[in-house]
């Protein structure tokens, strides 16, 4: 089993719809988390923290459930530019590489 | 300012030859990490340098794979004897210093073709 999972999608979203999806972490001492983005053929750039009690960037809510050792990120009022793909990442706490999942690709249409 | 720089942005070499990808941080990042991505997989850690401290080299997949890190800067992923498996993206990135608050800003990647 990988340490981090995702749905690859791709999740196909009308432009301005709500789109979700979740990651889980099978690694219980992972202490930080993030999602990430990577645009096709560039390089992943951070998209948030995700923080325990959840947080919210203009349009995108990012929870954390460490019960169920799960993430999850919520793009409200989707934009074309949106369409990329969104990786989920965790930390260890006594280490600092990044553990990521596979991706998840959304695609907003028109 | 100037983000993290790779090269070469592509490399095409024919298989049981030996690589060499190159990484400039951040100027005043003190920790560096290689990652590859191969094709439909996720990002995949290799190694890590932070200062002066021996690098975490947990994640190379063999003995061909080999890094080092020169004057606390530039650093040198060296991969010998290039396998079909070893193409894939080759990603960089650097942080002001370890720990989960800093952030890891990544460079464009080199991509390995081995043919």
């Amino acid at each position: 089993r990988k340490e981090v999972e995702q749905d690859p999608g791709p999740f196909n979203v009308p432009e301005g719809a709500t789109v979700a999806f979740n990651c889980t972490y099978s690694n219980s001492a992972s202490q930080s988390f993030f999602w990430y983005r990577q645009d096709c053929r560039k390089e992943p750039k951070l998209l948030m923290s995700v923080y325990s009690s959840g947080n919210e960037d203009g349009r995108f809510t990012a929870q954390l459930n460490r019960a169920s050792q799960y993430i999850s990120l919520l793009i409200r009022d989707s934009k074309l530019s949106d369409s990329a793909t969104y990786l989920c990442v965790v930390r260890k706490a006594a280490g600092n590489k990044l553990t990521f999942g596979g991706g998840t690709r959304v695609l907003v249409k028109p | 300012g100037a983000g993290v720089s790779q090269s070469p942005s592509n490399k095409v070499t024919e298989k049981g030859k030996d690589v060499e990808l190159r990484c400039d941080p951040i100027s005043g990042h003190t920790a560096l990490y290689w990652y590859r991505q191969s094709l439909g997989q996720g990002l995949e850690f290799l190694i890590y340098f932070q200062g002066n401290s021996a690098p975490d080299k947990s994640g190379l997949p063999s003995d061909r794979f080999s890094a080092e890190r020169t004057g606390g800067s530039v650093s040198t992923l060296t991969i010998q004897r290039t396998q079909q498996e070893d193409s894939a993206v080759y990603l960089c990135a650097s942080s002001e210093a370890a720990g989960a608050g800093y952030e890891q800003y990544f460079g464009p990647g080199t991509r390995l073709t081995v043919t």
